[in-house]
């Protein structure tokens, strides 16, 4: 199957930084990255779609001027958490599905996630 | 917003067991996945069911399909203490983005 990239694996920063994580499709092009937060016990919450070349969909209540997402390529897709406070203390998991018509365009194929830790 | 629901939360069975988990969902799907997730580790992709399908099989993996009740059931045959991790159901619906709506996932332990 298709290989989706994440990095980094772990971060610790201060509060007030900023933070980003990649989310890279190895050997296929993704029209679509999903951006997602997991809380300890709980199920995914989808933060927010994005499409390249064009702007990334929030969901609501995700604000989209602290999750900063940018899907510059078919293969690379960022999530920045800017001025990080511990509240955003998280696992990010980011998916990306196939292009249209091609091989891998029914799944989602997920990374292995960003354990996140503002202290 | 989640709209799936997996029962049992968690489950605990002796090594060589079945283990059965449900998902209900609540609204029209294109298809619904099954995911496994050890704990703090990313997702990986069990198996895949369309809307028009009642019954896959993979491995040691059986998915069924109830549309009419909104219902799917996971069902591990002779577990394994590998197979100890949370398993998520996630609702596929629409065309174009493809979003996934997860469930919040039973959380199975195979006690050796």
């Amino acid at each position: 199957g298709a290989v989706v990239s994440q990095h980094p694996s772990r971060v610790i920063c201060k509060s007030g930084t900023s933070v980003k994580i990649e989310c890279r499709s190895l050997d296929f092009q993704a029209t679509t990255m999903f951006w997602y937060r997991q809380f300890p016990k709980q199920s995914l919450m989808l933060m927010a779609t994005s499409n390249e070349g064009s702007k990334a969909t929030y969901e609501q209540g995700v604000e989209k001027d602290k999750f900063l997402i940018n899907h510059a390529s078919l293969t690379l897709s960022t999530l920045t958490v800017t001025s990080a406070h511990p509240e955003d203390s998280s696992f990010y998991i980011c998916s990306a599905r196939g292009t249209t018509g091609g091989v891998y365009e029914s799944e989602a194929f997920f990374g292995q996630g960003t354990r996140l830790t503002v202290v | 917003s989640q709209q799936g629901e997996e029962d049992p939360q968690a489950l605990s069975i002796q090594e060589g067991e079945n283990a059965t988990m449900n998902c209900s969902y609540k609204t029209s799907i294109n298809n619904l996945q099954w995911y496994r997730q050890n704990s703090g580790r990313g997702l990986v992709h069990l198996i895949l069911i369309r809307s028009n399908e009642r019954e896959k099989h993979s491995g040691r993996l059986r998915v069924t399909l109830d549309t009419s009740k909104k219902s799917s059931s996971l069902l591990i045959t002779a577990s394994r203490a590998a197979d100890t991790a949370s398993y998520f159901c996630a609702t596929g619906s629409g065309a174009g983005s493809y979003q996934l709506t997860f469930g919040k996932g039973t959380k199975l332990s195979v006690i050796p």
